[in-house]
C-alpha cells in the first residue's frame, strides 16, 4: 500500500473549468508537497502546506491535517496548466519524502 | 542558476555498460536525494545524504548501483552493468533538512539502456 495516494489518475478538462485533484496519505507528516511536472521536464514545487491553504495565482492548495487530506484546485484552467501533478509528503519520522503517483492533467482549448 | 543541476540530462547506453549521473544541489542544502521515476509512476526514493553521509538506502538500490557524496556538495549515482530495466529517469533532489523545508529538484537524467 502507498503511503500517498492521489485521484484522479488522470483528469481531460475543457478551458476554463475549475480543477480539483486529492490527494490522501496514511502517516504523520510535518509538511506536504504539492508539485507540477511537465512532459520530460523536472519537477517544480508549487507549494507546501502544513496547515490551512494558500493561494498562488490560480491554485489554490488545502490541507486538513485530522483528516490526512489535501486538495490542490486550479481555477479557470488554461491549457498551460497540462502537467502531471504530484503530491508527497514529509513524514514526522523517517527521513525521506513520500509521492503519489501524480495526477495526469490534459485542458483542452 | 542557483537551482539543482544534474547532468547529463540524456544518456542512452548498451546494455551491460556503466553510466554515471551528477547532480550539483543548492550550495546551502545539505540534504540531498536520488530518486527514479517510469513513465506513469510518481518518483521512487533510491537514496539520500546528509552531507557527506549516506543515511538511507532503498530497496530498490541493488548491488549494482552506488552513489557518492565525497564533500558534501555534489553526488554521484553510479550503475554498473546497466539492464533494460534501469530504463528510467533519475532525479536529484534539495533540501536544507528534514521537516517542513522545501525541496528542490533537478530536471533529471534520462537513462535508456538498449
Amino acid at each position: 500500500k502507498n503511503e500517498v495516494e492521489q485521484s484522479p489518475q488522470n483528469l481531460t478538462a475543457q478551458e476554463g473549468e475549475f480543477i480539483t485533484i486529492n490527494c490522501s496519505y496514511s502517516v504523520g507528516i510535518s509538511a506536504l508537497h504539492w508539485l507540477q511536472q511537465h512532459p520530460g521536464g523536472g519537477i517544480v514545487s508549487l507549494f507546501m502546506l502544513s496547515s490551512g491553504k494558500k493561494k498562488h495565482g490560480r491554485l489554490i492548495a488545502t490541507i486538513n491535517i485530522q483528516e490526512k487530506h489535501s486538495s490542490l484546485h486550479i481555477t479557470a484552467s488554461h491549457p498551460r496548466d497540462s502537467a502531471v501533478y504530484i503530491c508527497a509528503v514529509a513524514p514526522n519520522t523517517g527521513n525521506q519524502f513520500y509521492f503519489g503517483t501524480g495526477t495526469s492533467l490534459t485542458v483542452i482549448p | 542558476d542557483t537551482g539543482v543541476s544534474q547532468d547529463p540530462r540524456h544518456k542512452i547506453t548498451k546494455r551491460g555498460q556503466n553510466v554515471t549521473f551528477r547532480c550539483d544541489p543548492i550550495s546551502e542544502h545539505n540534504r540531498l536525494y536520488w530518486y527514479r521515476q517510469t513513465l506513469g509512476q510518481g518518483p521512487e526514493f533510491l537514496t539520500y545524504f546528509q552531507n557527506e553521509a549516506q543515511l538511507e538506502k532503498s530497496r530498490l538500490l541493488s548491488d549494482r548501483f552506488s552513489a557518492e557524496r565525497p564533500k558534501g556538495s555534489f553526488s554521484t549515482l553510479e550503475i554498473q552493468r546497466t539492464e533494460q530495466g534501469d530504463s528510467a529517469m533519475y532525479l536529484c533532489a534539495s533540501s536544507l533538512s528534514a521537516g517542513p523545508f522545501a525541496i528542490y529538484f533537478g530536471e533529471g537524467s534520462w537513462l535508456t539502456v538498449v
